[in-house]
């Protein structure tokens, strides 16, 4: 049983380019959620996705958007890259109705801005 | 809104030594309470969760924690500490366990085993 799935693992853009990271969630899950993990801070949440339609957000500002695709994948895409911007991207994931609130993540694809 | 205060950033322990890796919490509202650990470069790992059942919860590798309403808490010990326990470790909280729910990290902490 496959859990989450993130890609690419790594990698590395210049300010003011655009990002695409994807991610597969748990077979059996629906919801995918996405985080940034600063270095040395906890996870922050950016939003959730169910059906296809993003049902909440964090604080994060318009520059970061997603997708979610019928087969449950997702996408988050960030615009005009800022320095800031440099983190660990989680993917986490969980079933209809959301089980016991717990998240499966996924390892996370690491964002460098120079 | 949830929050959710780890103290401590780092703590060290020997092999064997307790281990005690604090948490408090905030919310308005009952909360579910998760424990992760993170392993370096590498996603999070579910180590327990309370979910308004039993008040001591057991977890993997021999981690439990227990929630205390009245202090806000819920602490997360091992008894006697192995060297792959060395990792971050964080705290969340979430306002519900439904698939609306989200969650909310402290800031981690580092748990370093010394031989």
């Amino acid at each position: 049983d496959a859990g989450v799935t993130q890609s690419p693992t790594h990698l590395i853009k210049t300010r003011g380019q655009q990002v695409t990271l994807r991610c597969s969630p748990k077979s059996g899950h629906d919801t995918v959620s996405w985080y940034q993990q600063a270095l040395g801070q906890g996870p922050q949440f950016i939003f959730q996705y169910y059906e296809e339609e993003e049902r909440q957000r964090g604080n994060f500002p318009d520059r970061f958007s997603g997708h979610q695709f019928p087969n449950y994948s997702s996408e988050l895409n960030v615009n005009a890259l800022l320095l800031g911007d440099s983190a660990l991207y989680l993917c986490a994931s969980s079933p209809t109705g959301g089980g016991t609130g717990e998240l499966f993540f996924g390892e996370g694809s690491r964002l460098t801005v120079l | 809104a949830q929050s959710v205060t780890q103290l401590g950033s780092h703590v060290s322990v020997s092999e064997g030594a307790l281990v005690l890796l604090r948490c408090n919490y905030s919310s308005s509202v009952p909360p579910y309470l998760f424990w992760y650990v993170q392993y370096p470069n590498q996603g999070l790992q579910l180590l327990l969760k309370y979910t308004s059942a039993a008040t001591l919860v057991k977890g993997i590798n021999g981690f439990e924690a227990e929630f205390k309403k009245s202090e806000t808490s819920f602490h997360l010990t091992k008894p006697s500490a192995h060297m792959s326990d060395a990792a971050e470790y964080f705290c969340a909280v979430s306002l519900s366990g439904g698939s609306y729910g989200k969650l909310t990290f402290g800031q981690g902490t580092i748990l370093t085993v010394h031989p």
